[in-house]
């Protein structure tokens, strides 16, 4: 069964620091997708980055970054230069890459933000 | 460029109504899928719906029901609500042939049963 691992319930920041949200994952899929989605206090879902399990470089977005180390089934996301606006739930999530495969949510990080 | 909707916002229930929440897809998009994120937990995935047909269904009660139409818009029902149905729930929307892409999520539902 696929399951999603986020260990930090909490995690603070100062504004501007960089800050790593660690993720891992289990299953036994051959091919899959990794997921990092933002909800704001609003509830919202926001979509930040995807990484592909067989992509050979990790995937970036803006201020954010992938680090995938398959080999330890773990897909941490590294936000650089913190803003106040990052403050929020983190979630990581992870499917198969058949049409109708299932997302599976980790259990959520929360960040926060420090002026 | 509209993303997904969903109506309503948030809705009031009693223990053993029933409740209809509504969904429409980000524009090119068909299919649809729904999650329920109970506080405090991340959202746990109800079902999917591509081509009006139920495709993947999570470990849900059969009290969970769904539809999804020509326009690619869906619905979700749930019977018999119980306390623990509380919860926000999240209509996603994606491209039935590009499984591994990201998918778009709405705003959410927030359900209360009291």
């Amino acid at each position: 069964a696929q399951k999603i691992t986020q260990t930090q319930p909490g995690m603070f920041v100062q504004e501007k620091e960089a800050v790593t949200l660690d993720c891992t994952y289990d299953t036994s899929d051959p091919s899959y997708g990794l997921f990092w989605y933002k909800q704001p206090s609003s509830g919202e879902m926001i979509f930040l980055i995807y990484q592909g399990s067989y992509d050979q470089q990790n995937a970036t977005e803006g201020r954010y970054s992938l680090n995938f180390q398959k080999a330890r089934k773990s897909a941490n996301l590294v936000i650089s230069a913190s803003q106040l606006g990052d403050s929020a739930m983190y979630f990581c999530a992870m499917r198969g890459v058949a049409s109708y495969d299932k997302v599976i949510f980790g259990p959520g990080t929360s960040l926060s933000v420090i002026p | 460029d509209a993303g997904v909707t969903q109506s309503p916002t948030h809705l009031i229930k009693t223990r053993g109504q029933q409740v209809t929440l509504r969904c429409s897809p980000k524009s090119g998009h068909d299919t649809v899928s729904w999650y329920q994120q109970a506080l405090g937990q991340g959202p746990q995935f109800i079902f999917q719906y591509y081509e009006e047909e139920e495709r993947q269904r999570g470990n849900f009660p059969d009290r969970f029901s769904g539809h999804q139409f020509p326009n690619y818009s869906s619905e979700l029902n749930v019977n018999a609500l119980l306390l623990g149905d509380s919860a926000l729930y999240l209509c996603a929307s994606s491209l039935w042939d590009r499984p591994a892409y990201e998918q778009y999520f709405g705003p959410g539902t927030r359900l209360t049963v009291t």
